[in-house]
């Protein structure tokens, strides 16, 4: 079992839905979540950090981090065709050093 | 535009060519990465340097060697590379090593004919 699981997709919505991107983890030590976007050829891109279990919210992204399920969540409102990207999640620990342990990414697609 | 800056951004070398990737940030950050990421896979980490001193290497072949000049510099001197190692290397920084958020730059794609 990989210590973080995250569905690879293709998730495909129409623009204007709102988008959930999950992941789940097996290791409780994990204190600092966070998510990237990567757009094809090009490097990830910071768009969440969040520590410990809550909600917080920048713009139409909002962050989801429940410790009791082991279950992280992004949500995407009023999606556009340029949310279209690879959706990484990552976290750390610090008894291993805070190094990124990722998820395998999700596809997303926003069609017109 | 990424504040981590790579180059170049495409490489295609042989098997026996000495090449190096280069990296610079001005976010006055401490701690500078290099990962490797194949087609479809999450970035892997090499290299972790903090106050210019290398602090972890992942079990990375000799035929990668990092160098850190100074605080804004990080180097990925390559040579007798293999066609596996053909991937997008990719620069990542942050404040210090720990708990602190990473910035990538956009990467080097290699590829090895």
């Amino acid at each position: 079992q990989k210590e973080v699981e995250q569905d690879p997709g293709p998730l495909s919505v129409p623009e204007g839905a709102i988008v959930s991107l999950n992941c789940t983890y097996s290791n409780s030590a994990f204190q600092y979540f966070m998510w990237y976007r990567q757009y094809s050829r090009k490097g990830p891109e910071l768009l969440m950090y969040t520590y410990s279990s809550g909600n917080k919210e920048d713009g139409r992204f909002t962050a989801q981090v429940d410790k009791s399920s082991k279950y992280i969540s992004l949500f995407i409102r009023d999606s556009q065709p340029s949310d279209s990207a690879t959706y990484l999640c990552a976290m750390s620990a610090m008894d291993s050093n805070y190094q990124l342990i990722w998820g395998a990414g999700t596809k997303l697609i926003i069609k017109p | 535009d990424t504040e981590v800056t790579q180059t170049p951004k495409h490489l295609v070398m042989g098997m026996t060519n000495k090449k190096s990737l280069k990296c610079e940030q001005h976010m006055g950050h401490r701690a500078m990465y290099w990962y490797k990421q194949k087609a479809k896979k999450p970035p892997e980490l090499m290299f972790v340097y903090s106050y210019e001193k290398l602090s972890i290497n992942e079990s990375v072949p000799s035929r990668f060697s990092p160098e850190c000049p100074n605080s804004s510099l990080l180097n990925l001197h390559l040579h007798a590379l293999q066609p596996e190692d053909s991937a997008l290397y990719l620069c990542a920084s942050s404040q210090k090593t720990g708990a602190e958020a990473q910035h990538f730059g956009d990467g080097t794609r290699l590829s090895i004919l």
